[in-house]
């Protein structure tokens, strides 16, 4: 299940699972969008990333579907791994700018 | 390839002191490189943007006479916090951006700063 902790929301799976960690973008005008991996005491790990032109994007076992007109973002991860367990941020970027603004993040347990 | 190395990985320091982290792109050219800071079970938040060359760009918040960054050549960023303290400890994370494609970013593994 998922639930809120004081900082980051938890979601908890069994493997084999698939999961489905979502993002609630703030700004209309983000047009790139990314997703990260993070292991604890590490840096962000690029997954998969999507342009505002697309509403769906797959890579390896992930899926990215993004929903402009809610500013929604979501990622799917099918069967799910005891290594899949990390934290998992959302960024958004603005066409012409350079920085990205992260996301609160996801921490996703995989248990066996 | 887009491989990012940060240095010291931790840092242990008392309070006053100043520390210098270093952020090295290795396999390319970095025109512009980040830095963030990442409280516990927090999220990534940008500090600076550091253009190789120039005066980095100060996010809203963060003090630039505290928070140095030197970017003097294409593959090296540093981050010198001064007069630490306690509430400065952290993780340090920067990324590399490749020349021309800044959306680009590619991560380095973080430098944890912990002040006493």
């Amino acid at each position: 299940g998922e639930s809120v902790g004081l900082h980051l929301p938890t979601l908890s799976v069994q493997e084999g699972d698939n999961s489905i960690i979502n993002c609630a973008y703030s700004n209309s005008a983000s047009d790139y969008f990314i997703w990260y991996k993070q292991e604890s005491g590490k840096g962000p790990q690029f997954i998969i990333d999507i342009r505002s032109n697309m509403d769906k994007r797959q890579g390896q076992r992930v899926t990215v579907l993004l929903n402009k007109t809610v500013k929604h973002l979501s990622l799917q991860i099918a069967a799910t791994q005891p290594g899949d367990s990390a934290v998992y941020f959302c960024a958004e970027n603005i066409a012409g700018y350079s920085t990205l603004t992260f996301g609160k993040g996801t921490m996703l347990l995989v248990s066996p | 390839g887009a491989v990012v190395s940060q240095h010291p990985s931790w840092v242990i320091c008392k309070s006053g002191t100043s520390v210098k982290i270093e952020c090295r792109s290795l396999d390319f050219q970095a025109t512009t490189m980040f830095w963030y800071r990442q409280f516990p079970k927090q999220s990534l938040m940008l500090m600076a943007t550091s253009n190789e060359g120039s005066k980095a760009t100060y996010e809203q918040g963060v003090e630039k006479d505290k928070f140095l960054i030197n970017h003097a050549s294409l593959t090296l960023s540093t981050l010198t916090v001064t007069s630490a303290h306690p509430e400065d400890s952290s993780f340090y994370i920067c990324s590399a951006s490749l020349s021309g494609r800044t959306t680009e970013q590619f991560f380095g593994p973080g430098t944890r700063l912990t002040v006493l």
